[in-house]
């Protein structure tokens, strides 16, 4: 199974300031076939980016997904006080799907 | 409004069993594979099931394979998480979400039901 570690775990950061995620892959996911969920607390997930860097519908242009192989990252250019949550990559590439153990972006 | 509904959590002693439902709506039910994924209590999410839009193909995670089991009626667009033989490891939300056409991404989720195992 493909192991998807996320890096880092947890991100101190203030409005306006940009973040970067990083999630690394044990295993080369093919067709750059990752995805990106944002959560907050006691929500459900919400997905916000396929394809390592399509944005999904309703996704704000302030976020974007790059990467390839074994290497992703979100990138969220300058925070807004709504984007304060756990983020999550997932492969589905290949069987079984698997998600990162998440990154938390807190207001610092 | 296109939103998913899940029910059936509870709890449940070691070794018990459960039905979990998931209520579709606002979309065309019998055309997308669906899915459960699960969150442990402050922990990250697991992938535990999928079903094709048909219901002919299921697919399982090797941590529920041989206790859960996944179906669907899509003349209730209703999708199903039969769980037997529950662990204590096996407490989490579970949530029912909608997998993309083709891909196996999940693009619409439900809030989610919890399920509690304990004596």
């Amino acid at each position: 199974e493909i192991v998807l570690t996320q890096s880092p775990g947890t991100l101190s950061l203030s409005p306006g300031e940009r973040a970067t995620l990083s999630c690394r892959a044990s295993q080369s996911v093919s067709s750059s076939d990752l995805a990106w969920y944002q959560q907050k607390p006691g929500q459900a997930p919400r997905l916000l980016m396929y394809g390592a860097s399509t944005r999904a519908t309703g996704t704000p242009d302030r976020f974007s997904g790059s990467g390839s192989g074994t290497d992703f990252t979100l990138t969220i250019s300058r925070l807004e006080p709504e984007d304060f949550a756990v983020y999550y990559c997932q492969q589905y590439g290949t069987s079984p799907l698997t998600f990162g153990g998440g990154t938390k972006v807190e207001i610092k | 409004e296109v939103q998913l509904v899940e029910s059936g959590g509870g709890l449940v002693q070691p070794g018990g069993s459960l039905r979990l439902s998931c209520a579709a709506s606002g979309f065309t039910f019998s055309s997308y594979a669906m899915s459960w994924v699960r969150q442990a209590p402050g922990k990250g999410l697991e992938w535990v099931s999928a079903i094709s839009s048909s219901g002919g193909t299921t697919y399982y995670a090797d941590s529920v394979k041989g206790r859960f089991t996944i179906s669907r009626d899509n003349s209730k667009n209703t999708l199903y998480l039969q769980v037997n033989r529950l662990r204590a490891e096996d407490t989490a939300v579970y949530y029912c979400a909608k997998l993309a056409v083709g891909f196996w991404y999940f693009d619409l989720w439900g809030r989610g039901t919890l399920v509690t195992v304990s004596s």
